[in-house]
């Protein structure tokens, strides 16, 4: 089965440094996402990034993230000073077309301290 | 604005029951909905995806269903084990997936 790996599973960071998460995603898979989840919250959507450039940000994704594809295949999330608030556990996935199965990395979990 | 909502929110079996797990959207123009299981601290697995074309899909002792008109999947588990605890969630995609809070399965032996 295809698979998305992501890099570090965990990282613990102190308030105001900058982290960088990175996604192996699926090759040929054309869609990418990153989400974020809040201990005991929902699921929740940040960035979508489609041929090449960003398609969609919510309202999470301020000035702090960057989503970037240093190698032309991975992907990295950047937070650039980051907050307490900003702990989670961070996905990424991608699929290969707009109605196909979305599949998700093991996910980062960010520890802002 | 696409809503996606799971009852319950939680739920406690003995193992070999069957179980139904529910899943409610707002918007029914949805390409297709997703199941998935999320161990405590884990990642997604996806469980199945069903199109919006499809009233069923199986996986092995998995069996979802979806209404679109109803705008409501629900996920069917068969002679539930304690391997099957997790939170289960649908998602529907709306450009990005919308996650439902998800529904926290305990099955005890």
């Amino acid at each position: 089965e295809p698979e998305v790996t992501q890099t570090p599973s965990h990282q613990v960071t102190q308030m105001g440094q900058e982290v960088i998460l990175r996604c192996v995603p699926i090759s040929n898979h054309l869609y990418f996402y990153w989400y974020r989840q809040i201990l005991g919250q929902k699921v929740e959507f940040l960035v979508s990034f489609y041929n090449n450039e960003i398609s969609e940000k919510s309202e999470i994704f301020d000035d702090q993230f960057s989503v970037e594809r240093p190698d032309g295949s991975n992907f990295t999330l950047k937070i650039r000073s980051t907050k307490l608030e900003d702990s989670a556990m961070y996905f990424c996935a991608n699929h290969a077309g707009i109605s196909t199965e979305a599949f998700f990395g093991q996910g980062t979990r960010l520890t802002v301290v | 604005k696409q809503e996606v909502t799971q009852i319950p929110a939680a739920l406690s079996v003995p193992e070999g029951e069957n179980l139904v797990l529910n899943c409610s959207f707002t918007d029914s123009a949805i390409y297709n909905l997703q199941w998935f299981r999320q161990d405590p601290g884990k990642g997604l697995t996806s469980l199945l995806l069903i199109q919006s074309s499809q009233r069923e899909q199986t996986s092995g002792r998995l069996n979802a269903s979806l209404d679109k008109s109803s705008g409501r999947s629900t996920l069917y588990i068969a002679a539930s084990q304690p391997g099957d605890s997790a939170t289960y969630l649908c998602a529907v995609p709306f450009d990005k997936l919308i996650f439902g809070t998800g529904t926290r399965l305990q099955v005890f032996p």
